[in-house]
């Protein structure tokens, strides 16, 4: 099993449409966690974290399942601006203790007019 | 500009060359971290530094690759004798003992 797994898809919505993108891990000591947003040919970045059950901010909202080890990101009246790839990120996802960041592959979502 | 940066931006080198990539963390970061992303994945770590002790590799990091920090600020990353697998983005990131970590631009480099 990968350490950190997501949907690819391609994601393909209208602009105000609600999307949700998955993403499940397999350290279940794994205490935090992110979303990165990565838009074309340009670096990750931070988008939200993730430290208890949940967080919300704006249109965004992020969900921790520990039991079920996934965590989800929601996207709430899209934007063409929200078209970008949505990385889910684990810390230390292999159990070691330096802060190093495991990725999934991304989810590539596209809002389109 | 106070965040991350990287340079060159760009890299096109022939097989068998050797390549030296430098980053420059956000001042007073005392973490930082190499990546690498191919097309159609996410970022994969390669090696970490605290100040400038190298603290862990990855098995991705090959004898050809090599990194350092000599004075716990800027790093450099040389891949000897490249490969054509070894066309990618590589990126690299800083953080201040917390998880989060914030990356640069990235240097693409392309083996021809």
């Amino acid at each position: 099993r990968k350490e950190v797994e997501q949907d690819p898809g391609p994601f393909n919505v209208p602009e105000g449409a609600t999307v949700a993108f998955n993403c499940t891990y397999s350290n279940s000591a794994s205490q935090s966690f992110f979303w990165y947003r990565q838009d074309c040919r340009k670096e990750p970045k931070l988008l939200m974290s993730v430290y208890s059950s949940g967080n919300e901010d704006g249109r965004f909202t992020a969900q921790l399942n520990r039991a079920s080890q996934y965590i989800s990101l929601l996207i709430r009246d899209s934007k063409l601006s929200d078209s970008a790839t949505y990385l889910c990120v684990v810390p230390n996802a292999g159990g070691t203790s330096y802060g190093k960041l495991t990725f999934g592959q991304g989810t590539i979502l596209t809002v389109h007019p | 500009d106070t965040g991350v940066s990287q340079d060159p931006r760009h890299k096109i080198t022939k097989r068998g060359q050797n390549v030296t990539f430098r980053c420059d963390p956000i001042s007073e970061h005392n973490r930082l971290y190499w990546y690498r992303q191919t097309l159609g994945q996410g970022p994969e770590f390669l090696t970490y530094f605290q100040n400038e002790a190298q603290l862990e590799k990855s098995r991705l990091l090959s004898d050809r690759f090599s990194a350092e920090r000599p004075k716990g600020s800027f790093s450099t990353l040389e891949i000897q004798r490249t490969e054509q697998g070894d066309s990618a983005m590589y990126l690299c990131a800083s953080s201040h003992r917390g998880d989060e970590q914030y990356f640069g631009p990235g240097t693409r480099l392309t083996v021809t």
